[in-house]
């Protein structure tokens, strides 16, 4: 059965620093989101991204994010200056197409800021 | 207007019971309510799914029971196993605000052998 997939599994990084975590969505969806779930609390939205841009965004979302289908397959998350509150985890969906509401999650990314 | 409320926060059901899981929201334009199952390390994976247009929607040991003028849902584990203890969240979609899903708080479910 086909699956979201993510890499790395678990990223470290010192506050300040850039990071790229990556997604390859299931291969023919087209809509694609990025969601973040801080520990031991619920999932929240960041971001969708459709046709090559981004059709929607939460407030989380700022000017030190930005997304990016780089290539057919793949579909990355920068957080240009970490602080320590972006420690959490990020997961990646995807679904089929507008009218298709079910989204499919990867396993996620444990992001620790230092 | 955005949240959906979930509860119990925890539930400790004994093997073969019947689990409960309630979600509440005041977001009349919530058009679509999921139910995500998420074990520890992993990423949360779609259970079952409502539309408001049906009041209850069944997939083997998992009814999603749908209150639409109570604006409430609720998921039902018939036949509770060690295997479904995991956290559960609702989540829900509004139809006038793209397809971002807002989700619940997470309910933490431990079925004792």
């Amino acid at each position: 059965e086909p699956e979201v997939t993510q890499t790395p599994s678990h990223q470290v990084t010192q506050m300040g620093q850039e990071v790229i975590l990556r997604c390859v969505p299931i291969s023919n969806h087209l809509y694609f989101y990025w969601y973040r779930q801080i520990l031991g609390q619920k999932v929240e939205f960041l971001v969708s991204f459709y046709n090559n841009e981004i059709s929607e965004k939460s407030e989380i979302f700022d000017d030190q994010f930005s997304v990016e289908r780089p290539d057919g397959s793949n579909f990355t998350l920068k957080i240009r200056s970490t602080k320590l509150e972006d420690s959490a985890m990020y997961f990646c969906a995807s679904s089929k197409d507008r009218g298709t509401y079910e989204q499919y999650f990867g396993p996620g990314t444990r992001l620790t800021v230092t | 207007q955005q949240q959906v409320k979930q509860s119990p926060q925890s539930l400790i059901v004994q093997k073969g019971g019947i689990s409960i899981i309630n979600c509440a929201y005041e977001n009349t334009a919530f058009d679509y309510f999921p139910w995500y199952q998420q074990f520890p390390g992993k990423g949360p994976a779609l259970l079952i799914a409502i539309r408001p247009d049906v009041s209850e929607k069944k997939e083997g040991r998992f009814t999603i029971s749908f209150n639409k003028s109570a604006k409430q849902f609720s998921l039902h584990i018939m036949d509770s196993q060690p295997g479904d203890s995991a956290t559960y969240f609702c989540a829900a979609k509004d139809e006038t605000s793209g397809s971002r899903l807002t989700f619940g708080e997470g309910t933490q479910l431990t079925v004792n052998p």
